[in-house]
Formats: structure tokens, sequence, C-alpha cells
């Protein structure tokens, strides 16, 4: 991936709500995609990745689907909690040799969820 | 398996000094990513290291510098510090750097120059 396009926020939502963050990537090659997330104070976690077109990550509750043709990969949920407050953050990874060894963050999307 | 592990958590500067940043990562992985995060410019690359060489870099000055050890360890260094250097330097470590390969990221050094 070179840049990467992401859901401005923040984002509230009430507990039980269906969410969705939209990510949009431009790249040359064919990069891998993933979605991290981040709590107060704390570093990156892996949230769910995706390495070929219409493949689906999964976890927690959360997916998303590598669509090749629009670029895209967006974050889905269909009941949030409390607890999934947290900064989300979609990041392609790099796409060539070149590049080998990076990910390019969008802006990430402030969730908040109120019980 | 232990994670990623940075060391200090913490540092305070002032401006005109010079700062190193040190990152175990997991066992087994021999690429270290670091990363800049500020309010302002987010998540910013840095630099990657895989087996002792620079294998990739991100758009900073050259005061920011790093290295990496034998046993893949790696540190970071920033010189003359500025007060725009406040930030979260966040250490990432994967398998062998490759496109399918996830980085798992540490807690972080939280640097505050003043």
């Amino acid at each position: 991936g070179d840049s990467v396009t992401q859901m401005e926020g923040p984002v509230t939502l009430s507990e039980e709500a269906f969410l969705t963050i939209n990510c949009t990537y431009t790249a040359t090659g064919y990069p891998s995609l993933f979605w991290y997330v981040q709590y107060p104070g704390e570093g990156l976690q892996l949230l769910l990745k995706a390495t070929k077109a219409d493949d689906k990550g999964s976890n927690k509750g959360f997916e998303a689907t590598y669509r090749k043709e629009t670029t895209s990969f967006h974050l889905e949920k269909g009941s949030v909690q409390v607890s999934d407050s947290a900064v989300y953050f979609c990041a392609p990874s790099a796409d060539r040799g070149s590049t080998l060894g990076r990910l390019y963050f969008g802006r990430g999307t402030q969730l908040t969820v109120w019980p | 398996k232990a994670g990623v592990t940075q060391t200090p958590r913490y540092l305070i500067k002032t401006r005109g000094q010079q700062v190193t940043l040190s990152c175990s990562p997991i066992s087994g992985h021999r690429s270290v990513s670091w990363y800049q995060q500020t309010p302002g410019q987010g998540l910013q690359f840095l630099f990657e290291y895989f087996s002792e060489t620079q294998r990739n870099k991100g758009n900073f000055p050259g005061r920011f510098s790093g290295r990496q050890f034998s046993n893949s360890r790696s540190e970071m260094n920033v010189s003359t510090l500025e007060l725009g250097d406040s930030a979260l330097y966040l250490c990432a470590s994967s398998l062998v750097g490759s496109i399918t390969d996830t980085q798992y990221f540490g807690p972080g050094t939280r640097l505050t120059v003043l």
C-alpha cells in the first residue's frame, strides 16, 4: 500500500449498535491488509488481517473483507460493546520489495460506545 | 512467548539532548520496524531493520537513526532533540518483514522534550 484513507472520527454509538469503519487504500502491487486497535496508553494490537483478494479476516466479532476491485477493507461489527471503545487503524502493508517491513497507517478512528 | 518489549517506557529530555530507545523483538523475529505517533501527524514510519541492515527508511531527518544487533534487538537514537520530537515511539517486530507478515507492536516509549 502507498496510502490509506480511513473514515474520520470520532464515532459514537450505543451498545449493541452496528459498526462500520470505512477504509480504502492505494497500491501498485498486492498488499496485505490489517486492522489494528489501540486502547488508551497502550501500543497497537492486531485485530484482524487478510492477505489476498476476497479473504475475510475476523476476530472478536469484527470482520473485514479484502476487496481488490474497490481497494477497500471496511471494518464491521454487528453489535458493539462498551469494551470496544478504542482507536482503530487500517494499515495496508508494503506491496513490493523496495518497501518491505513497513505498514501504511490511516489517521485512526476513535470509537466510543455508550451503555 | 514474550511479546515485544520497549525500554524505557517514559523519558523526559530537554532540547538539544540526545536519546536512545531500545526494542526487544519477539523471539525468532528478525525484522524490527519503528514508528512515531503524534496527535498531529498520526503514525509515521521511521525505519525497518532486518538481519542488522536498514532495509527501508521513512521521511525523517538524519537526526533519527537506528541499528539492529545480531540478536535482532534494535535501538533508535534521536540527536539534538527538538520540541516536535515529543511523541510515542512504537517498535514492531515480525518474522522477516514480508508482505504477509504480521507486525506485533510493543507498548511504546513516551518521549517528552521540554
